[in-house]
């Protein structure tokens, strides 16, 4: 079975620096997709960032970007230029590549932002 | 705020009480998913529906009871839980039940059973 693993359940950064969160992943498919959602307090979880696995090229949105390896079979996901309002819950998930299926969710990475 | 609205945002029930979750999606999706949130556990896929139909149980107990009338409203109904079951309920909808879709998440209902 596909498991997700982030090993730190709290990370803290300093505003305007860069922070990077870890996720592993163990799967047996070839064909997947990895997802980091946020969550901040009291609000609704969000898609933050999204990566192929058939893609070499690591994703980035704006301030967020990825280190995908997939041999490796990581996943992490660095904040640049970090501010107060990424201060939230992280959670790394995986989605099989077929036709259906289901986001598995690592237990999350709390990140506090220091102003 | 995303397209997808839960109510109650809090509950807070007894053991022997009868009550229901309502989820709302205003996206036009296909798919919507019940999630559990405990703390210090990964988020739990519950159930899934598609179409209407629902396409995934994942060994949820039947003090658990899903419903879904149609695309764009899905029902927790909740009866004779535990205190074990306390934790945020999170609903979900997503275009469709393909692995590249999407998933757009409610705020949750916090739920404490005494």
């Amino acid at each position: 079975a596909q498991t997700v693993t982030q090993s730190q359940p709290e990370m803290s950064v300093q505003e305007a620096e860069t922070v990077t969160l870890s996720c592993t992943y163990d799967t047996s498919e070839s064909d997947y997709y990895l997802f980091w959602y946020k969550q901040p307090p009291s609000r609704q979880m969000i898609l933050v960032i999204r990566q192929e696995a058939y893609k070499q090229q690591n994703a980035t949105e704006n301030r967020f970007s990825v280190n995908f390896q997939k041999a490796a079979k990581s996943f992490s996901l660095k904040i640049s230029d970090s501010q107060l309002g990424d201060a939230a819950m992280y959670f790394c998930a995986y989605k099989d590549g077929g036709s259906q299926g289901n986001l598995i969710f690592g237990k999350g990475t709390k990140l506090s932002v220091k102003p | 705020e995303t397209g997808v609205t839960q109510t109650p945002r809090h509950l807070v029930m007894g053991m022997t009480n009868k009550k229901s979750l309502k989820c709302e999606q205003h996206l036009g999706h296909n798919a919507m998913y019940w999630y559990k949130q405990s703390a210090k556990k990964p988020l739990e896929l519950m159930f899934v529906y598609s179409l209407e139909e629902r396409v995934e149980n994942n060994s949820v107990p039947s003090r658990f009871s899903p419903e879904c009338p149609n695309s764009s409203h899905l029902f927790l109904h909740l009866h004779t839980l535990q205190p074990e079951d306390s934790a945020l309920y999170l609903c979900a909808s997503s275009h469709s039940w393909e692995a590249n879709n999407e998933q757009f998440f409610g705020p949750g209902t916090r739920l404490t059973v005494l």
